[in-house]
């Protein structure tokens, strides 16, 4: 069955610093994965996802993911922290099959400190 | 407006009623997907539908919980004698294609049972 870890519930960076939020996977197909961006009382946003393109994979916002098969990883990083950065950050593995069944981490609260 | 509109934002309700949830998807797309945010147990899959059919009801809680499309287009989310514990935030999203697109979410519903 496929399944998503996020490693940290929270994570608190200083603004300019670099993030990195962790995931692992679970999948005994070829997973697609994303990751959405929940901001307060927003919906949520698709950041970026891997379809087994390149294995790295560049979103908005600056964020970028790195699909790793064999540490089964899509860790979530980007080079300098912003302010707006502050949000609940999913990451997500689509089920194989006929359709986009999405299958959600419990989540990685980002704060951004100045 | 152009994206996934969900009504009511808010609804509180007392235990034993039932409740109706919308969802308008993005026009054109023909994959419309229920989810379900709780504190206790993060994102989870409810219900898909393609065009007015529903080929996977897997993530229905219980029988008291029950949706339709129509048109192929607006989708209605109901809940029967609702219970506290389905209190939660319930999020609809809409894909032009079932497979490896991206699905586009709501800003959810918030349901208070009390």
């Amino acid at each position: 069955a496929q399944s998503v870890t996020q490693l940290d519930s929270h994570v608190s960076v200083s603004e300019g610093t670099p993030v990195l939020l962790r995931c692992n996977y679970s999948s005994s197909y070829s997973p697609s994965l994303f990751w959405y961006v929940q901001h307060p009382n927003k919906g949520l946003q698709l950041l970026l996802k891997y379809t087994s393109a390149a294995t790295l994979v560049k979103g908005i916002n600056g964020f970028e993911a790195e699909f790793k098969k064999s540490e089964t990883s899509f860790h979530l990083t980007k080079p300098s922290a912003h302010m707006s950065d502050a949000a609940e950050y999913f990451c997500v593995v689509s089920l194989s099959g006929g359709y986009n069944k999405l299958i959600f981490g419990a989540g990685t609260r980002l704060a951004v400190h100045p | 407006g152009a994206g996934v509109s969900q009504s009511p934002s808010n609804k509180v309700t007392e235990k034993g009623k039932d409740v109706e949830l919308r969802c308008d998807p993005i026009s054109g797309h023909t994959a419309l997907y229920w989810y379900r945010q709780s504190l206790g147990q993060g994102l989870e899959f409810l219900i898909y539908f393609q065009g007015n059919s529903a080929p996977d009801k897997s993530g229905l809680p219980s029988d008291r919980f029950s949706a339709e499309r129509t048109g192929g287009s607006v989708s209605t989310l109901t809940i029967q004698r609702t219970q506290q514990e389905d209190s939660a935030v319930y999020l609809c999203a809409s894909s032009l294609e079932s497979r490896n697109n991206e699905q586009f979410f709501g800003p959810g519903t918030r349901l208070t049972v009390l």
